[in-house]
């Protein structure tokens, strides 16, 4: 158990729906992570907050955004769906901006969208 | 120049047979090289991690081979065991981008009983 928590575990949505994807970072870690996990594209960084700011942005589309609220813990917004946004979504945390420790990731939420 | 190639996509070894992952990257800033291993229905873990100034770590049996001149790295699990199966990934972040690591496209691992 890496300590933190995804919630939901799985959704399954239509096209065009919005979803909310939350995660729970380790107690302590100020770093938030989400990464999106496809068959065809491996791990893709989407976004990383620190202590309630965003500190770097990767392949994320407009369509996402995600925010760290003051408690720490992160939501990943999903909006006007696609059949391809359908994939894993992780989140991950770490203890400070610049460690260049490991990652603890999450078991992931899978977004099905039909 | 943040891509980091993996390779195989799938790899079947017999038990107590070697693995070997290779990867490959393109930017010259990313000094820390980690790889995480990946069990079904759970999130990435790490699994072993290098800097560019040695050139191979071994922690028990998993070992990572650096070659900074080919931009070049290896994993390779010894006496490889059913209970290794599992996809790695391999990555690769930049001093400046604090934790936020490019990823490989992955290595489904199958050690056959």
């Amino acid at each position: 158990d890496s300590g933190v928590t995804q919630t939901p575990k799985h959704l399954i949505t239509a096209t065009g729906q919005r979803v909310t994807l939350r995660c729970s970072p380790r107690s302590g870690d100020l770093s938030v992570y989400w990464y999106q996990q496809s068959l065809d594209q491996g791990l893709q960084f989407l976004i990383q907050y620190y202590n309630g700011e965003e500190r770097a942005k990767g392949n994320i589309l407009e369509r996402f955004s995600a925010q760290q609220f003051p408690d720490l813990h992160s939501e990943l917004n999903l909006s006007s769906l696609e059949l391809g946004d359908s994939a894993l979504y992780f989140c991950a945390s770490s203890p400070q901006q610049g460690s260049r420790g490991e990652l603890f990731f999450g078991e992931g939420s899978r977004l099905t969208v039909l | 120049q943040q891509q980091v190639k993996q390779s195989p996509q799938s790899l079947i070894v017999q038990k107590g047979g070697i693995s070997i992952i290779n990867c490959a990257y393109e930017n010259t800033a990313f000094d820390y090289f980690p790889w995480y291993q990946q069990f079904p229905g759970k999130g990435p873990a790490l699994l072993i991690a290098i800097r560019p100034d040695v050139s191979e770590k071994k922690e028990g049996r998993f070992t990572i081979s650096f070659n900074k001149s080919a931009k070049q790295f290896s994993l390779h699990i010894m006496d490889s065991q059913p209970g290794d199966s599992a996809t790695y990934f391999c990555a690769a972040s930049r001093d400046n981008a604090g934790n936020m690591l490019t990823f490989g496209g992955g290595t489904r691992l199958m050690v056959k009983p």
